[in-house]
């Protein structure tokens, strides 16, 4: 089964910082590669798919690329209400497995 | 679009439980949808997929033959039936429907199983 491997498991950066988080597969999944945004005590909300396809009513802070292997989401001027767990997901096919999550936080 | 997840609850080593998720503000018959865990502090875990007509399933390989998703379309209702539950199975369960491909653009509030003696 193709690994997700998401770095770094957590950051701290300041209001206005550019945060990079990455997601590694461990084999090729093109672009078929999510990502979501947990707040504590939150459902998830999907903020990407297709790797760089901003979902509906997302800020335009977020944005993806990558494909293949190597992904990353990046928050372009982190807010205070962006506190959460980011997680990717791939969907090339069974398993749809999660990488691990990366907890962003305000210093 | 609305995701009403119940069933959840204490349950016992070994024990069984049926999870329903109840779907509105969609044609539900015309999307793929899934279950996703998470336990208590952990990350997310994908537990299993059905496609819209029911025919195809999918499971990760830790609830393989213990645990079966199913759906009726004529009641806008998804389910997780399940079996021989284990401790490692204690989880908040989201329902979940999947976009155009299966990622999850719509999430339920969630049912906690708890499986405890």
């Amino acid at each position: 089964d193709i690994q997700m491997t998401q770095s770094p498991s957590s950051l701290s950066a300041s209001v206005g910082d550019r945060v990079t988080i990455t997601c590694r597969a461990s084999q090729g999944i093109k672009n078929y590669l999510a990502w979501y945004q947990q707040k504590a005590g939150k459902v998830p909300k999907l903020l990407i798919y297709a790797a760089s396809t901003l979902q509906s009513g997302v800020p335009s802070r977020f944005s993806g690329s990558g494909s293949a292997t190597d992904f990353t989401l990046t928050i372009s001027s982190l807010q205070p209400e962006d506190v959460a767990t980011y997680y990717c997901q791939k969907y090339d096919g069974a398993p749809l497995t999660f990488g691990g999550g990366t907890k962003v936080e305000i210093k | 679009v609305q995701l009403v997840e119940s069933g959840g609850g204490l349950v016992q080593p070994g024990g069984s439980l049926r999870l329903s998720c109840s779907a509105s503000g969609f044609t539900f018959s015309r999307y793929t949808m899934g279950w996703v865990r998470q336990a208590p502090g952990k990350g997310l875990e994908w537990v299993s997929d059905i496609n819209d007509s029911g025919g195809k399933t999918y499971y990760t390989d830790s609830v393989k033959g213990r645990f079966t998703i199913s759906r009726d379309n004529s009641k806008n209702t998804l389910y997780l039936q399940m079996n021989s539950l284990r401790a490692e199975d204690t989880a908040v369960y989201y329902c979940a429907r999947a976009g155009s491909m299966s990622w999850y653009d719509y999430w339920g509030q969630g049912t906690l199983v708890t499986v405890s003696s």
